[in-house]
């Protein structure tokens, strides 16, 4: 089944302590993304990436890292979590990087940091 | 100012009404425009894309985007009960990708 998948769903830390969220796509697409999602902001885009090595800031980066060493896996890095980071998270892949419009996302990842 | 708007509503519909759904945007530099569907507790999924201006129809669903005024519709016919879900707009016009923050739709059956 064509999918993104995302780990872990849910993810309850404290400031300060370091953690990975993984995201994997089995559809060989080109472009991968990450959001934020928070009650009356609606999505936000963190970092993209149109290929391997290719990353790119979105509009909410501050605080998160990413990397692309593989075309299917593209991981969130928090390096020392703030409470302003909870968040409900979501991983995206899009088939061309020059059309980054037909997204499929994968099905969320609760933050909590406390 | 937000570069892209959407009024979060809530919005309640009997069944079998048409919703009405839409958008404003400040970057003339976009060229696609999408509606995503999101029901609760789960990722967003593309329900459809216009690039540039004009109509898109899609079963019951019709996509409208006017660049002039800058600004996109979405019109669902004959609404059931499992259109009741979150619809985000969203728009690009290279990488990066602008959401609207949602309107919640609820068709009453």
């Amino acid at each position: 089944e064509a999918q993104v998948t995302q780990n872990p769903r849910y993810l309850i830390t404290v400031t300060g302590k370091k953690l990975t969220v993984t995201c994997s796509q089995n559809m060989n697409h080109e472009y991968m993304s990450w959001y934020r999602q928070d009650p009356g902001l609606g999505l936000r885009q963190i970092y993209y990436s149109m290929n391997v090595e290719v990353t790119d800031k979105g509009d909410v980066p501050e605080g998160y890292k990413v990397s692309r060493k593989e075309k299917r896996n593209f991981p969130l890095i928090l390096e020392s979590p703030s409470p302003n980071q909870t968040s409900l998270y979501f991983c995206a892949s899009s088939p061309g990087a020059a059309a980054p419009h037909e997204q499929y996302f994968g099905p969320g990842t609760r933050l909590t940091v406390t | 100012q937000k570069e892209v708007e959407q009024d979060p509503g809530p919005l309640s519909v009997p069944e079998g009404a048409i919703v009405s759904l839409n958008c404003t945007y400040s970057n003339s530099a976009f060229q696609y425009f999408m509606w995503y569907r999101q029901y609760s507790r789960k990722g967003p999924e593309l329900l459809m894309y216009t690039y540039s201006s004009g109509n898109k129809e899609d079963g019951r669903f019709t996509a409208q985007v006017d660049k002039s005024s800058k600004y996109i519709s979405l019109f669902i016919r004959d609404s059931q009960p499992s259109d009741s879900a979150t619809y985000l707009c969203a728009m690009t016009g290279d990488y990066k990708l602008s959401f609207g923050a949602g309107t919640t739709v609820t068709v009453r059956a």
